[in-house]
């Protein structure tokens, strides 16, 4: 079975530009979450989605923006690209429900590398 | 807001030693993840404890969870080289999210 797909892998940017990046979750997955992770540190969360509804938004500003589509996958939208922008954003899927904790580990795809010149 | 700490933040070890890698949380929660990233890889889920006293095992790692101290331990045993990575305790919060530590970057030296 394929496990969550990240497009693209790497990408550069320069200071202002927008991104999008893509996200498709393992199959049967209806839950989506995004995490940046900046060398060095660990996963800091972004958002994540549950059948196309946001349920839960983490402390980065509105410049971040995410949505999920009918069949799972997910976009992440990053707008007036900043230099601390540079980071691996990872996507991660779950077969959590709609249950206030979802009492199973994420599936992490291999990330998109962005780097803002 | 929830600070989840890891120690040691590097850990340099020989093949063959016991050790033990610490996470410490600040707020009630009994739900915690301990996962694996090799350098410019993903992550990969190693364990879900989700109890007061949960105790997971696989191969050379032991993961367990004491909620009253908010405290998780990953234990190595006999420590081999494929075991070097960063190990990431993450904790699950109400609503389903997730506050993971800064990682422990784990060298397994022959």
């Amino acid at each position: 079975d394929a496990g969550v797909t990240q497009s693209p892998t790497h990408l550069i940017k320069t200071r202002g530009q927008h991104v999008t990046l893509r996200c498709s979750p393992i199959s049967g997955h209806k839950s989506v979450s995004w995490y940046q992770q900046v060398l060095g540190q660990g996963p800091q969360f972004i958002f994540q989605y549950y059948e196309k509804e946001e349920r839960g938004r983490g402390n980065f500003p509105d410049r971040f923006s995410a949505r999920q589509f009918p069949n799972y996958s997910s976009e992440l939208n990053v707008n007036a690209l900043l230099l601390g922008d540079s980071a691996l954003y990872l996507c991660a899927s779950s077969l959590s429900d709609r249950g206030t904790y979802s009492n199973q580990p994420q599936h992490f795809g291999d990330g998109t590398r962005l780097s803002i010149l | 807001e929830l600070k989840v700490e890891q120690n040691p933040l590097f850990l340099s070890m020989q093949e063959g030693k016991n050790y033990t890698i610490y996470c410490n949380y600040s707020t009630t929660s009994d739900r915690l993840y301990w996962y694996r990233q090799d350098p410019g890889k993903s992550l990969e889920s190693l364990f879900v404890l989700l109890s007061n006293g949960a105790v997971k095992q696989e191969g050379r790692l032991m993961a367990s969870l004491d909620t009253k101290a908010r405290l998780s331990t990953l234990h190595i045993t006999a420590a081999v080289h494929d075991l070097s990575a960063t190990y990431f305790c993450a904790v699950e919060l109400y609503g389903q999210n997730f506050v993971f530590g800064p990682g422990t970057r784990l060298s397994v030296l022959p």
